[in-house]
């Protein structure tokens, strides 16, 4: 099975450029995710999909990103303009949406599989 | 708000080493807690977790127990491998968060020497 795909696994872009970056998650999962880890800090939550709706994106810096999903398969994150406290490693993650029974209501799979990031550098 | 504070790294340790990497948090009533693993060229991967308190998650001899009391997650392991090196990162997610919302610590990276 083939697991979370994220590319580039680099990118070097000039501040004031735009950059998309791409996540495949694994086939089947409703939940996608987009984290960030800036200049070796932690780990923090950009957004959350459930296919191909936007279910919670307090985490989104500000209007320079946006992430999409169309179809409800890969997505992608855009950062446009670019600026330098935007470097990082980009991490999305997926999950499998499991439903428990009727009047159960969703209930998430709570192993989460991520994707080995994409290391973005702003000059 | 929600927090977790881990240990500042490197951690170097010689194999067969003890190894304890310290995690405290933050969060109102009950979160569910975890340790990641990434190991180099790879993507975060969860190595234990725990969901209540005085619960003990265990995996590939490596453990951690949830105390309410003194809100930690330390991580174990009682010999270590050179295969262990990588970053570790203690996570929670929030009491009735229905989705993967984790807050992360920073991370820790363990460097095992044969």
């Amino acid at each position: 099975e083939a697991g979370v795909t994220q590319f580039p696994s680099h990118s070097v872009i000039e501040k004031g450029q735009t950059v998309t970056l791409r996540c495949d998650p694994i086939s089947g999962h409703d939940n996608l995710y987009w984290y960030r880890r800036v200049m070796g800090k932690e780990i923090k939550f950009l957004l959350h999909f459930v296919k191909e709706s936007k279910q919670d994106e307090s985490g989104m810096p500000n209007n320079r990103f946006l992430a999409e999903r169309t179809g409800g398969t890969y997505s992608t994150l855009k950062v446009q303009p670019a600026e330098l406290e935007d470097s990082g490693v980009y991490f999305c993650a997926s999950s499998q949406q499991r439903y428990w029974g009727p009047g159960q209501g969703p209930q998430v799979d709570e192993k989460l599989f991520f994707g080995s990031g994409t290391q973005l550098s702003v000059l | 708000g929600n927090s977790v504070t881990q240990m500042e790294g490197p951690v170097t340790l010689s194999e067969e080493a003890f190894l304890t990497i310290n995690c405290t948090y933050t969060a109102t009533g009950y979160p569910s807690l975890f340790w990641y693993v990434q190991y180099p060229g790879e993507g975060l991967q969860l190595l234990l977790k725990a969901t209540k308190a005085d619960d003990k998650g265990s995996n590939k001899g490596f453990e951690a127990t949830y105390r309410k009391e003194t809100t930690s997650f330390h991580l174990e392991k009682g010999s270590v491998q050179v295969s262990d090196s990588a970053v570790y990162f203690c996570a929670l997610l929030p009491m009735n968060t229905g989705f993967q919302k984790l807050v992360f610590g920073t991370g820790t990276r363990l460097l095992v020497s044969p």
